[in-house]
């Protein structure tokens, strides 16, 4: 099994609707979640981390979180055509002491919302 | 604002050449990685450190080295260029003990192997 899974897409909504977009993760990978955002040839930016079960809210984005189940959610409300990028989830390995904040990426979802 | 710059945006090497990626953040972060990302597959990390000199390997080191003898920068060696190792190349850090860890990237280096 991949650490980070993401359901690989491409995802296509209309503007206005909200678009899902979902992360499974293993057994090695543990305590912090997160989103990162690319667009098209430019490098990712964080937009979401979430580090205990439920639900975090930010603006028109919630990350959800079910440690439970290993799955990971990023929601995106009222989805706009500049939130088409592709959507990274990532999170940190378990291991004894400090992850020294090495990440374990999914392979990306692109997300396009279409006007 | 946390700026990571990568030396060239673009580069084209030829197989068994011997090729440095630079990269160099302002910000006096402790942590600093080397990624490669390839479609499909996401990013993956080849090495990474936490403090000068001190470097690990990530999944995917074979046929990489790193270096780092000041804080700011972090260097990425591909000892003897393949083909196999055309990618795109992002270099990241962060600051060691911050609530997320927030990994901030640089533009990326889209290495070219023929």
């Amino acid at each position: 099994q991949k650490e980070v899974e993401q359901n690989s897409g491409p995802l296509s909504v209309p503007e206005g609707a909200i678009a899902s977009l979902n992360c499974t993760y293993s057994d090695r990978v543990s305590q912090s979640f997160f989103w990162y955002r690319q667009y098209s040839g430019k490098s990712p930016e964080l937009i979401m981390s979430i580090y205990s079960n439920g639900d975090k809210e930010d603006g028109r984005f919630t990350a959800q979180l079910n440690k439970a189940s290993q799955y990971v959610s990023l929601l995106i409300r009222d989805s706009q055509p500049s939130d088409s990028a592709t959507y990274l989830c990532a999170g940190t390995r378990n291991a004894g002491g400090t992850s020294y904040g090495k990440l374990t990426f999914g392979q990306g979802t692109i997300l396009t919302v279409h006007p | 604002d946390v700026k990571v710059t990568q030396s060239s945006r673009y580069l084209v090497k030829r197989t068994g050449e011997k090729v440095f990626l630079e990269c160099v953040q302002d910000m006096d972060h402790e942590n600093m990685f080397w990624y490669r990302q390839d479609p499909g597959l996401g990013l993956r990390l080849i090495y990474f450190s936490y403090d000068v000199k001190m470097k690990e390997k990530g999944d995917i080191p074979e046929g990489y080295s790193v270096s780092r003898e000041k804080k700011e920068r972090f260097s990425l060696i591909l000892e003897s260029a393949s083909t196999n190792q055309t990618s795109m190349y992002l270099c990241a850090s962060s600051q060691r003990g911050s609530a997320d860890e927030k990994l901030f990237f640089g533009s990326g280096t889209q290495l070219s192997v023929l």
